[in-house]
């Protein structure tokens, strides 16, 4: 079946330190992928998405681009910032399994001044 | 705001008493997700819904919870004689089932602490 694999956490950076978070995936067919991210406190926010091979996807200074040969769908970013602490969830949806989407478990980042 | 509204916020309910969340899915959105989130855990998927069917509800637990999402008004999440142990919060998440892989868009969750 579907399944998304997060490097685990928790992650400790310093300021302006270079961010990668690795996924892979599992799909039947040919799923779209997603980056959410959550702050303390409220719900999940997409980031950034991509929906075909070789697709990049980008945001607010972050970067992930879907690699079919690799299935994977890592999020890089080269400057973290205090202000991006929070917990990142990758996750797929894939149409030959319906409207379903499968999460991570979820990696928390740490930014220290 | 058109985005999921989730109500309330904060519950708190007392062991053996009934909990009832609520979630309205954006404006144009027929398909609505819940999830539980443990403290210092990630997201455990419990059911996925369209109006007035159950798709998916793998993530349930067996006993003493339900979900439903009729064909007027939000979908209901319904936890009976609730125990320590459903302390979470709980996210609900819309999209519009057009078969497009549009992302998911989520509330802001309701915190359930049982007493």
């Amino acid at each position: 079946g579907d399944s998304v694999t997060q490097m685990e956490g928790p992650v400790t950076l310093s300021e302006e330190a270079f961010l990668t978070i690795n996924c892979t995936y599992t799909a039947t067919g040919y799923p779209s992928l997603f980056w959410y991210v959550q702050y303390p406190g409220e719900g999940l926010q997409l980031l950034l998405k991509a929906t075909k091979a070789d697709d990049k996807g980008s945001n607010k200074g972050f970067e992930a681009t879907y690699r079919k040969e690799t299935t994977s769908f890592h999020l890089e970013k080269g400057s973290v910032q205090v202000s991006d602490s929070a917990v990142y969830f990758c996750a797929l949806s894939d149409l030959s399994t319906g409207n379903q989407f499968y999460f991570g478990t979820g990696t928390s980042l740490t930014v220290i001044p | 705001n058109a985005g999921v509204m989730q109500n309330p916020r904060h519950l708190v309910r007392r062991r053996g008493q009934e909990a009832r969340l609520r979630c309205s899915p954006m404006k144009g959105h027929s398909h609505v997700y819940w999830y539980r989130q443990l403290p210092e855990e990630g997201l455990k998927f419990m059911v996925y819904l369209q109006k007035e069917n159950i798709i998916d509800e793998s993530g349930m637990p067996k006993e003493r919870f339900s979900a439903e999402f009729p064909k007027e008004g939000p979908s209901i999440l319904r936890i009976q004689q609730v125990v320590r142990g459903d302390s979470a919060a709980y996210f609900c998440a819309s999209s519009p089932g057009d078969y497009s892989n549009q992302p998911q868009h989520f509330g802001d969750g309701t915190r359930l602490s049982i007493l």
